[in-house]
């Protein structure tokens, strides 16, 4: 089955300085990558996904990359705000569309220093 | 509608009772999702139901049952579950074979069992 691999599982920045997110995966048939957010005591709330025939995809101050060749894919999130304090979990899933479930992998605890 | 609901938002059930959580989701989805959420853990796959129809079953214990009365309604039954059950049950759901991967989660269940 499907191997997600999340680094790191902390990252402080400071206030208006960019982070980034890693993510690995092991199945080459796997198309379809989601960023999800989840605030404490909250669910888990999409904020940007991407698919295998792009290789970057933008929205305001958060943006992932995949490289499928390598098959990792990053997110990117610009001009931190202490709302962006969370934990993102990275997932992949086949083809097949919505008939699958999700692999996350096991979450990066963003803190944003003010 | 744009929203997956889940009932009840929290439960405490012994170890001998028997209980349902509900999902619904009125977005015209024909996939939907179980997950279950350990504390500082990634939310784990149980259980998806496509068009109806069970087509995931991750080898989860007999005493979880899922249940799928229509395209909006998914329910979990629970009977004679143990402590280590106790976790956040997530339900989400997604466009289906023709939709694309993205899942939407519901806000989630508090299961505790004494």
């Amino acid at each position: 089955g499907e191997n997600v691999e999340q680094h790191p599982s902390t990252l402080s920045v400071q206030e208006g300085d960019s982070a980034v997110i890693k993510c690995t995966y092991s199945d080459s048939a796997s198309n379809y990558f989601p960023w999800y957010k989840q605030e404490l005591g909250k669910r888990p709330q999409l904020i940007i996904d991407i698919r295998s025939n792009v290789g970057e995809k933008k929205d305001q101050r958060i943006a992932v990359t995949l490289n499928k060749t390598a098959k990792h894919f990053s997110l990117h999130i610009t001009e931190t705000q202490p709302e962006d304090s969370a934990v993102y979990f990275c997932a992949a899933s086949r083809p097949g569309g919505g008939a699958d479930g999700l692999t996350f992998g096991k979450g990066t605890h963003l803190i944003i220093q003010p | 509608d744009t929203e997956v609901t889940q009932t009840p938002k929290h439960l405490v059930m012994g170890m001998t009772n028997k209980k349902s959580l509900k999902c619904e989701q009125h977005m015209g989805h024909r996939a939907m999702y179980w997950y279950k959420q350990k504390a500082k853990k990634p939310p784990e796959l149980m259980f998806v139901y496509s068009y109806e129809k069970l087509s995931i079953n991750e080898s989860v214990p007999s005493r979880f049952s899922p249940e799928c009365p229509n395209s909006s309604l998914l329910n979990l039954h629970l009977h004679a579950l143990q402590p280590e059950d106790s976790a956040l049950y997530l339900c989400a759901s997604s466009p289906g074979l023709a939709g694309g991967g993205e899942q939407y989660f519901g806000p989630g269940t508090r299961l505790t069992v004494t």
